[in-house]
């Protein structure tokens, strides 16, 4: 079946730095991907929505130029988290298909996630 | 963000009893799915549904899509201990919101 590998699955990090999240399809080519937060306890929120080639489309509230998002090749997606602070940390998963999700088979694999922690 | 309403919140239950959970939305969706996720890992899809009224089981799992496309339930029958986790629905058109979540325990 469909694997989506996330990397990496935890990082800690200074106040300040940045970090890079990486999203890879393994078996097949994914032309969107999905990238969620997740706070302890919660649900997972939608943050930006990223199809191959193309700029990503952020969800209301989050901020573009602190959550980079590159989608630059069908089984590669990437995320960072810029001049990261305290508030920051959390659980980022990414999820990906490989048909668009209006087309009716709107099932999408998850990556395990990545956990960040903002020092 | 948007999210969908998702009840109950908890449930702690005995093995063997069964298990309600359903979500609700102000939108209609394409497609219906249920997630588990377990402590420190990503979700897994469980159950896919795809049109209004849709009945689909997977083992002791059982889903249904609403009617007016803007609801969806969850059923665990004969529940066992491995079936404990967080259990979220998901509404997709063009892209996937999540339920609030519902954490099941079960006590052997």
């Amino acid at each position: 079946g469909a694997v989506v590998s996330q990397h990496p699955s935890w990082v800690i990090c200074k106040s300040g730095t940045s970090v890079k999240i990486e999203c890879r399809s393994l078996d097949f080519q994914a032309t969107t991907m999905f990238w969620y937060r997740q706070f302890p306890k919660k649900s997972l929120m939608l943050m930006a929505t990223s199809n191959e080639g193309s700029k990503a489309t952020y969800e209301q509230g989050v901020e573009k130029d602190k959550f980079l998002i590159n989608h630059a090749s069908l089984t590669l997606s990437t995320l960072t988290v810029t001049s990261a602070h305290p508030e920051d940390s959390s659980f980022y998963i990414c999820s990906a298909t490989d048909r668009f999700l209006t087309s009716g088979a709107n099932v999408l694999t998850f990556g395990a996630g990545s956990r960040l922690t903002v020092l | 963000g948007q999210q969908l309403n998702q009840s109950p919140q908890s449930m702690f239950i005995q093995e063997g009893e069964d298990v309600s959970m359903n979500c609700t939305s102000s939108s209609i969706f394409n497609t219906w799915l249920w997630y588990k996720q377990e402590p420190g890992e990503g979700p897994v899809l469980l159950i896919a549904l795809y049109k209004a009224g849709e009945l689909t089981s997977n083992g002791r799992l059982t889903a249904q899509f609403g009617i007016t496309r803007k609801d969806s339930f969850l059923n665990i029958s004969a529940s066992i201990p491995s079936d404990v986790g967080i259990y979220f629905c998901g509404g997709a058109t063009n892209k996937l919101i999540f339920g609030t979540g519902t954490l099941l325990a079960v006590q052997p």
